[in-house]
Order: structure tokens, then sequence, then C-alpha cells
């Protein structure tokens, strides 16, 4: 089976720094990957890793450790349209194509 | 380069009844993989087809069932409807098994 737990709700300052921790175990490993999903739309592609280390993209990036099954997102120099849910999702097994997900973390940016 | 469409946006029906939703992939896509997400939740997956056929299935019962069409468009169809069915169906596109999948606006579905 698989687990994916992440933090239900953030709260961050516009311009701050935010990090959202997402834990897994699963039965196989085959990359993880964070959406951006604002309500009542469709989850839009952030990151994916495959290996241990840091991925960075622009104001946002990912981390993974599989020996520890955890990563991060870091979003950096937040802006009031980044205010939207967080999901995390590990793709299982090499013939395993789907992807399953974490409840989602809700960050909210204050101006 | 079009993206990922479905079909209809939103949808109200009532328990007992049968419902089909669409989607069309993104061009040059031939994979596509539907998810349920209930509110609050994260997607959840129903299952994939690749090149018209079924490559995987998550944990729903045998009355959610689907299809892929030459054009590799695809229909989730569910049958005798249940108040829990009512959720987000998202259908996400992808090029073969490749990592990235691409989703779609998604159907909201309303079961009473």
């Amino acid at each position: 089976g698989q687990n994916i737990d992440q933090p239900t709700e953030m709260t961050a300052t516009e311009g701050a720094i935010v990090q959202i921790n997402c834990t897994y175990q699963t039965s196989g490993f085959n990359g993880l990957f964070w959406y951006q999903q604002h309500a009542g739309e469709a989850p839009t592609f952030l990151s994916y890793n495959v290996l241990d280390g840091l991925e960075e993209k622009g104001r946002f990036s990912s981390f993974l450790s599989r020996s520890k099954g955890y990563s991060y997102l870091l979003l950096k120099e937040l802006q009031m349209k980044d205010s939207a849910s967080y999901l995390c999702a590990v793709r299982g097994g090499s013939n395993d194509y789907k992807l399953s997900f974490g409840a989602g973390t809700t960050v909210t940016v204050r101006a | 380069e079009t993206g990922v469409t479905q079909s209809p946006t939103h949808l109200i029906k009532t328990r007992g009844q049968q419902v089909t939703l669409r989607c069309s992939s993104q061009s040059g896509h031939n994979t596509v993989s539907w998810y349920q997400q209930a509110l609050g939740q994260g997607p959840q997956f129903i299952f994939q087809y690749y090149r018209e056929e079924e490559n995987g299935r998550g944990n729903f019962p045998p009355r959610f069932s689907g299809l892929q069409f030459p054009n590799y468009s695809s229909e989730l169809n569910v049958n005798a409807l249940e108040l829990d069915d009512s959720a987000l169906y998202l259908c996400a596109s992808s090029s073969g098994t490749s990592f990235q999948q691409y989703f779609g606006p998604g159907t909201r579905l309303t079961v009473t």
C-alpha cells in the first residue's frame, strides 16, 4: 500500500519562505511529484524528483531523500497567487504508472 | 497544441443513476488516467488506459468502468451512483508511460 503524509495547512506572509514536508511509505518508488492546485482547478505540475537531492526551478525547489522517505517543497519570495493546495504524489515501481497522492497542504499567503 | 479537456464541467445526478464523463487527451498523448478527488482530499487513482487497453486499476469497484478510443480520448462510466461518488473527476494524459501527467479541468459530479 501507499501512505503519504503532509501537513493540512500552512500560513505565511508575502515575500517569506515556506517549506512543505512530505513523508511517504510505499511498496515501490519511481519518482516523487509536487503539484499545485488552486481551488476548483486542475492540479498543475511543479516538480519531479527521482534521485536524492535538490531540484531548483525558479522560486520553487524540491528535495528528496529516498532512504528517509522524505521530500519537501520550498516556496521562496511568496506571492499572493501562491495561495493554493500543494499535492505530494508518489509513483510506485517501474510497472506502476499511477500516482498516489497525499491529501494536500493548503498554503495561505497573507499580505 | 490543445490541452486536456473534459466534459461536462458540472453534473448533478440522482442516486442509482448512471453517468458518463469524457476526456480528450493532449495532442500526441496516448495514455489517459482517471482520478477521483473528494473535497479536501488528494486525487485517488481509478484506472489508466494505454493504447485503448486498461493498464492498471486502483481500489474502485467494477461499477467504475472506462474506455479509450482510437483517437486516445476516453470515457469514465459509473453505474448505480452512490452519494459518496460525489467528487471532482480528473483526467490526466501523458505520452506513453512518461512521468509527467497533464490534468484536465475536471468534472464536478454531485449525487443527490
